[in-house]
């Protein structure tokens, strides 16, 4: 398929562990977004890439949050430390060009769940 | 900054029309998307809006007042399937692109 993917679909993690959670976007699009989406929520930003650089990281909950995109393609978001709030489902999404009003394309989303 | 309301639920049965409506605050707009999310899976892309007016897509339609901050989805038609959330979202400008949702409009459409 020429859509985004993520992997996992689904992870299951102890209070304190480490994940990493991957995203392969649509071939070609330079702008990657990492969207978080609670239960009955719309998604919630948290970072964006253009190219290979974190142009906007703002929507980063705390530092234990980090994500990297070091090609210019797959993405990965890591979790530090994780905490049973962190639980979500982490969606994410690439445009073409990153310009305003560019329609966003989204992944399946990765179902985090730490107990 | 930004806040966006939009009813939590609405109902409507197979056949008939429905209008999700979705008002905004922006400092600086950038156009309106609107999103379909079915149970467990991606949102997809049905409609965006910049200017003001009634965009038509086949069985959706979305509209935008910018001077009124308000947009609304119609469906006409309803099918069974069109039973997902649906998700507005506000592009704003100066952001670094990112969409900025609403927390949705669960429909159900019931036979």
């Amino acid at each position: 398929g020429a859509g985004v993917s993520q992997t996992p679909s689904n992870k299951v993690t102890e209070k304190g562990k480490y994940v990493e959670l991957r995203c392969d976007p649509i071939s070609g699009h330079t702008a990657l977004y990492w969207y978080r989406q609670s239960l009955g929520q719309g998604p919630e930003f948290l970072i964006y890439f253009q190219g290979t650089g974190a142009a906007d990281d703002s929507g980063l909950p705390n530092d234990r949050f980090f994500a990297v995109r070091p090609e210019g393609s797959v993405s990965t978001l890591k979790i530090q430390r994780t905490e049973r709030g962190d639980s979500a489902v982490y969606l994410c999404a690439s445009s073409p060009r990153g310009q305003g009003g560019e329609t966003q394309y989204f992944g399946p989303g990765t179902r985090l769940l730490v107990l | 900054g930004q806040n966006i309301d939009q009813p939590t639920e609405m109902t409507a049965t197979e056949g008939a029309i429905v209008q999700i409506n979705c008002t905004y605050q922006t400092s600086g707009f950038n156009g309106l998307f609107w999103y379909q999310q079915h149970a467990g899976e991606a949102p997809t892309f049905l409609s965006y809006n910049v200017l003001d007016g009634l965009e038509e897509k086949g069985r959706f339609s979305s509209f935008l007042s910018r001077s009124k901050g308000y947009s609304y989805l119609l469906l006409k038609e309803l099918q069974m399937k069109d039973s997902a959330s649906y998700l507005c979202a506000v592009s704003e400008v100066g952001s670094a692109r990112q969409l900025t949702f609403g927390s949705g409009t669960q429909l159900t459409v019931l036979p």
